[in-house]
């Protein structure tokens, strides 16, 4: 069964740093891209970025190139999104889905940046 | 940059056809999906490349594909398919990502 398994909620400070994480199980990881979805209070979908766990190809889009940071660890099967410096307005819950049509999703991860 | 336009709200009554549509230039060249998210849950792939139903996806989800538009229908829409549903595409890359800005689906 593939499933994709995000790291839990977090609560953060403005200026913080943060890493959350979405590790792939029941398929080959290595295979298929990853991507990376937000979802605003109360808003629709936005695409933020992908990532082959193959090779580390990466695609940002251009709404949040510079802004956050994909990665992956192919040794643990996981992917991983950061932010260097949170900002109140990064309030979401963040999703990853598998392929670049989103096949299988995570849970969602719910982030929460307030003073 | 490259957009995808839903109409923000459709309603029907139980068991009325229920269509959601989604344009957008490049459609014609590039498939459309559709998600179904339910209140509090992860979207959930309804249908891919614009009329293909992933297996669990009740029979009564159908795509299709007309020009610069592409349909969601669910045919005798059911109390239980009450949800935000969102269209998506790819950019003339193939990489990027555009999502529409989603459907709320009443049914009552």
């Amino acid at each position: 069964e593939v499933q994709l398994v995000q790291s839990g909620a977090e609560v953060k400070k403005p200026g913080e740093s943060l890493k959350i994480s979405c590790k792939g199980s029941g398929y080959s990881f290595r295979t298929y891209w990853i991507g990376w979805v937000r979802q605003m209070p109360g808003k629709g979908l936005e695409w933020m970025g992908i990532i082959h766990p193959g090779d580390s190809d990466i695609r940002y889009s251009p709404s949040f190139q510079g802004q956050v940071t994909i990665s992956v660890d192919r040794s643990i099967n996981t992917a991983f999104l950061q932010w260097s410096s949170l900002k109140a307005s990064d309030t979401a819950i963040y999703y990853c889905a598998r392929r670049t049509y989103l096949d299988y999703w995570g849970q969602g991860t719910l982030v929460i940046v307030s003073s | 940059s490259y957009e995808l336009t839903q109409p923000p709200s459709v309603s029907v009554s139980p068991g009325q056809t229920a269509r959601i549509t989604c344009s957008g230039d490049t459609l014609p060249k590039k498939y459309a999906y559709w998600y179904q998210q339910k209140s509090g849950q992860a979207p959930v792939l309804v249908i891919y490349e614009d009329t293909q139903r992933p297996s669990g996806i009740p029979e009564r989800f159908s795509g299709s594909i007309s020009g610069t538009m592409a349909t969601l229908t669910i045919s005798g829409a059911q109390v239980e398919d009450e949800a935000d549903y969102h269209c998506y595409s790819t950019d003339r890359s193939g990489y990027g990502g555009v999502f529409g800005g989603g459907t709320k689906l009443t049914v009552l």
